[in-house]
């Protein structure tokens, strides 16, 4: 069974502050996305990553940024935090080209003060 | 532009009974469709899928439609069991792509007692 494993389950951080929110998937998955998800908007895409150290941008990549050093390990990253950015967190894997399910993680519900 | 869109924002059902939750969709491109079910605080847990080669899906309680002509699917749970109470997201992806998935904005489905 796929796991993806999200660092946090809920964290505070203040306004300005750099914050990493870490993703681990156990599935040898090439394909990794960050998501957020608020009330009335569903999940809107940040950011995915297709191999090692590639990247591309979602629909809402302002203000983030991510890393991916290993195939296994996907890190999203608040640069300088905003309330705004006050959101549930959802990271996501998946093999590359197959048509099957993305796999969730459980989610990390951030709180900028 | 939004390329998923579910118009109900919530649906109240009795235990039961069937829940019929919409997904309408503009881009022709999309080939794979996938019902989420999400509790709050939880990452979003896959429910049933469908290909366009087809235009029914079935998976015990839960049956999902697909009607490629009105560019629109369904997803039935008959009967509805008060567990069922949850956010379902309709999300699609088209192939050939990096298996990334476009979110409605999701539907709360109430099942009362």
């Amino acid at each position: 069974d796929v796991k993806v494993t999200q660092s946090s389950r809920y964290l505070v951080k203040r306004t300005g502050e750099k914050v990493f929110l870490e993703c681990v998937q156990d599935m040898d998955h090439e394909n990794m996305f960050w998501y957020r998800q608020d009330p009335g908007l569903g999940l809107r895409l940040i950011y995915f990553s297709y191999d090692v150290k590639m990247k591309e941008k979602g629909d809402i990549p302002e203000g983030y940024s991510v890393s991916r050093e290993k195939k296994e390990r996907f890190s999203l990253i608040l640069e300088s935090a905003s309330t705004n950015q006050t959101s549930m967190y959802l990271c996501a894997s998946i093999m590359s080209k197959t048509h099957q399910p993305q796999h969730f993680g459980d989610g990390t519900r951030l709180s900028i003060l | 532009d939004q390329q998923v869109k579910q118009n109900s924002p919530s649906l109240s059902v009795q235990e039961g009974r069937i829940s019929i939750l919409n997904c309408d969709y503009t881009n022709s491109m999309f080939d794979y469709f996938l019902w989420y079910k999400k509790y709050p605080a939880e990452g979003p847990t896959f429910l049933i899928s469908i290909s366009s080669i087809k235009d029914k899906n079935e998976d015990g309680r839960f049956t999902v439609f697909l009607n490629k002509s009105a560019k629109h699917l369904s997803l039935h749970i008959v009967p509805s069991q008060p567990g069922d109470s949850a956010v379902y997201f309709c999300a699609a992806s088209a192939q050939g792509g990096s298996e990334k998935l476009v979110f409605g904005k999701g539907t709360k489905l109430t099942v009362n007692p």
